[in-house]
């Protein structure tokens, strides 16, 4: 497809279960990035990959999470030992050299730990 | 650091009215600045952005947004209302790397 896909768009799971969210980027795009937005609040920014690499992982919130992007296309978020407070929409985004700002987002992974 | 702040997490205008939604910002550099629009069930998607020059910028669906560095604001407006522009609206700022985004405001349209 043309645009940013994202899988699984909903995950149930329970406390402490380990989970994967997959994000297949826009063909051709460098810079990929995840983003959580939970109920009433504006997207918060986990982690951004420019290539392979990541180059600011300043917004993941503890050492439970996780992402990959081993190729420099898709990208891999992966959380251990879920918690309830995890419960959120994670979004991923994907954007090309030379275009600061202007991100191509996919619909989100809904994530909800019971 | 740079951050946003929308003022009115909830909107509401009839049809054809004008639409105004507040957005300020903070940041110790001159910013990049955005509005991203997010349709129920879609992703978000970029609606307008400033980076330099004109500080009045237009984006799509007749949306507009001006860049006052006086009043630190980048308020989005469309003069007349649509219905297929109930949304949500997210102001951000940043550029090379990361965006951060503000909470967000829901915009009804009353026919």
């Amino acid at each position: 497809g043309a645009g940013v896909s994202q899988t699984p768009s909903n995950k149930v799971t329970e406390k402490g279960k380990y989970v994967e969210l997959r994000c297949d980027p826009i063909s051709g795009h460098t810079a990929l990035y995840w983003y959580r937005q939970s109920l009433g609040q504006g997207p918060e920014f986990l982690i951004y990959f420019q290539g392979t690499g990541a180059a600011d992982d300043s917004g993941l919130p503890n050492d439970r999470f996780f992402a990959v992007r081993p190729e420099g296309s898709v990208s891999t978020l992966k959380i251990q030992r879920t918690e309830r407070g995890d419960s959120a929409v994670y979004l991923c985004a994907s954007s090309s050299t030379g275009q600061p700002g202007e991100l191509f987002f996919g619909e989100g992974s809904r994530l909800t730990v019971l | 650091a740079q951050s946003v702040t929308q003022l009115g997490s909830h909107v509401s205008v009839s049809e054809g009215a004008l639409v105004l939604l507040r957005c300020n910002y903070s940041s110790s550099v001159p910013p990049y600045l955005f509005w991203y629009v997010q349709y129920p069930n879609q992703g978000l998607q970029l609606l307008l952005k400033y980076t330099t020059g004109a500080t009045l910028v237009k984006g799509i669906n007749g949306f507009e947004a001006e860049f006052k560095q006086s009043e630190t604001s980048f308020h989005l407006t469309k003069p007349s209302a649509h219905m297929s522009d109930a949304a949500e609206y997210f102001c951000a700022v940043g550029g090379n790397e990361k965006l951060t985004f503000g909470t967000g405001t829901r915009l009804t349209i009353i026919p």
